[in-house]
This record gives C-alpha cells, structure tokens and sequence, in this order.
C-alpha cells in the first residue's frame, strides 16, 4: 500500500503570504504527527491528531500556525504570513494507533523556504 | 533542559567495524519508548529500532541493537558489520506521555561516514 505523501514537495514563497503544507497519511492510521526540520537539526514536535481532533499542539511556535484534519485522514498545515524562519522542511507522520511502542511513518516533507 | 542528547555531531567508521551512536535521554515518567531512525540524504526517515523502558532485554534488529543501560538513561545504537549504504543521519528519539496522548522528542542527531 501506498505510504505517507505529502504535497508540495517544494514550496517556495514571500515573506508575509499564506501557505498550505498537506499530508496523506497511511490509509487507516488514526494518529497523525507535523514536525518541522531545520537545517542539521532533529525534527521539532509541532502537533499531533488523534482521529480529527488535536490531541496535543503544544509545539506550534506561534498562532500564525494551525493545522486541521477535518475527516480524520489528511491534514493541513497552514502557516499565515510567513516569515523568514519559518524556512525549514516540514514532516508529517501517522501511526495505527497512539502506544508507546507505535512506530511512525513518515512522508518525504515539504521544503518551504520563504524569501 | 535537553531531553535527548547525541554528543556525536559526526562519526567516521571503517566499512565492516561495527560503530556506537550516543543517545542520552532525561524523563521522570516511568513509561516511555526509546527509537532510532536514519535519514539518508534523501531525507525520509526510517525506522530502526524500538526500545521500551519496561523492556528488560536490549533490543536487536538485524545490525542494529540498543545497548539499553536505565540508569544511566542512555540508549546507544550499535551497528554491526557498517556498511557503505550505512552513512546517513541517525536521530535518537524518545516517546513519554503528553497531554492527550505521547509526543516524540528528537535529538539533534549524528551523521554517520562510511569509509570503504
């Protein structure tokens, strides 16, 4: 079956505008996972779904972004006036289920780079 | 306060010597899980190996294995046998409960170079 997909793969875009970050997770997963990867570091937790609702999105730096999974299966990342910090690769995840021992799969990520 | 530390920014190994990344974590929950996962330059990232606290046996995937030592919270990968297709990015992870759920935290990771 077909793994994690995340869309775009590249996202290029101008200080200040609005961008969306989607991910298609592994059909029947009911946890999904955003992280963001900088540059030579480890990914950062941003937010975690458990079905539709946010279960945790303690990560989320700021309120310029927010994340829904309306129908419990793809998510949306949407990040309102980018900034130049927020360039990173963004990295999405899903699990069969929320265990300690439930392995993550994840998808390719999004390179933003906002200019 | 880091919850994961890998002290090894990069390692050198000689094709077929088996190599330990240094993983060291900081929780005060009992239950927690412990991963490695390798990210190529291609940048997905893949599963190794899985570690729970209760576990009471290192944990082996073929090459790879978990040199689990509790009290002194650290979770070491030891790759045996390295190979060439081994060098690549290696983050050590720890999943502990959070609000709802579990999060994952990562480390900063270590680039591991196979020399042939």
């Amino acid at each position: 079956g077909a793994g994690v997909s995340q869309t775009p793969s590249n996202k290029v875009t101008e200080k200040g505008k609005y961008v969306e970050l989607r991910c298609d997770p592994i059909s029947g997963h009911t946890a999904l996972y955003w992280y963001r990867q900088s540059l030579g570091q480890g990914p950062e937790f941003l937010i975690y779904f458990q079905g539709t609702g946010a279960a945790d999105d303690s990560g989320l730096p700021n309120d310029r972004f927010f994340a829904v999974r309306p129908e419990g299966s793809v998510s949306t990342l949407k990040i309102q006036r980018t900034e130049r910090g927020d360039s990173a690769v963004y990295l999405c995840a899903s699990s069969s289920g929320q265990g300690l021992a439930n392995e993550q799969f994840f998808g390719p990520g999004t390179r933003l780079t906002v200019l | 306060a880091q919850k994961i530390t890998q002290t090894q920014p990069g390692m050198f190994v000689q094709e077929k010597e088996a190599v330990t990344l240094d993983c060291t974590y900081d929780t005060s929950d009992p239950s927690y899980g412990l991963f490695w996962y390798k990210q190529p330059s291609s940048g997905e990232m893949i599963f190794l190996i899985y570690q729970g606290s209760y576990d009471q046996q290192n944990a082996t995937e073929g090459r790879y294995s978990l040199n689990f030592q509790k009290a002194r919270k650290s979770a070491n990968l030891v790759i045996s046998a390295s190979q060439l297709g081994d060098s690549a990015m290696y983050f050590c992870a720890m999943r502990e409960p959070s609000t709802g759920g579990f999060k994952t935290i990562f480390g900063a990771g270590t680039r591991l170079f196979v020399k042939a």
